[in-house]
């Protein structure tokens, strides 16, 4: 199973863009990358998934670079609500225990 | 609306009782799921299921007990047998698609004093 490697946190103004990265190096051809995102004390929030385009939903974009050994999700205009862990995580499909939700990037988004 | 429940938000019990933490799901969602959180740290899989009478032990099961009797509902027992545990307690759905995303409860914390 492929794993992830992301920053243990990062710094975002807000208004600005939040562009969060993924190592995901060892992932496998059948291999989809989901983003999601925890906000203190709560569930764990779906954001975006893809396989090998780039996606955009109301929420985020995810890039994913073209040898699919990494990708970014971009907050396009970050607000202080967005201040969360991130995790990233790559799963192949069918593989319903294969959600492996790691430590993740503590996004602090400042006013 | 439609969602995952859990009740209840917070628990507290003693040492050596078991607990039931109960989720609920009215997602018609096939597959249920249990993740077990420590400070800072990620999720672990507990147990899941995908079927109603079925379920499988995920990474870190010793010491905990499900059932699957409904489509709706799977709830979680930490037995006396669990050595630690003190932890915030998430549960999930989903489809049984390929690509499926995973929907979270509000979670439940659990102390034992």
């Amino acid at each position: 199973d492929a794993k992830t490697t992301q920053p243990t946190s990062m710094d975002c103004a807000e208004g600005r863009a939040a562009n969060l990265p993924c190592n995901h190096s060892t992932i496998s051809g059948n291999e989809y990358v989901y983003w999601y995102r925890q906000i203190h004390s709560q569930g764990p929030q779906y954001i975006i998934h893809g396989l090998k385009n780039n996606e955009t939903n109301e929420m985020a974009s995810l890039i994913i670079t073209e040898d699919r050994k990494s990708s970014t999700l971009i907050l396009p205009h970050a607000t202080l609500r967005d201040t969360a862990v991130y995790y990233c995580i790559v799963r192949p499909p069918y593989n319903f225990n294969k959600f492996y939700f790691g430590s993740g990037t503590k996004l602090n988004v400042k006013p | 609306d439609g969602g995952i429940t859990q009740s209840p938000k917070y628990l507290f019990r003693k040492e050596g009782q078991n607990v039931t933490l109960s989720c609920e799901q009215n997602l018609n969602h096939d597959a249920m799921y249990w993740y077990r959180q420590d400070p800072g740290q990620g999720l672990r899989l507990i147990y899941y299921s995908q079927i109603v009478n079925d379920f499988q032990k995920g990474d870190i099961a010793e010491g905990y007990s499900v059932s699957r009797e409904k489509k709706e509902s799977f709830p979680l027992t930490v037995t006396s047998a669990q050595k630690n545990p003190t932890a915030f307690y998430l549960c999930a759905s989903s489809s049984l698609d390929g690509n499926n995303e995973q929907f979270f409860g509000p979670g439940t914390r659990l102390t034992v004093l």
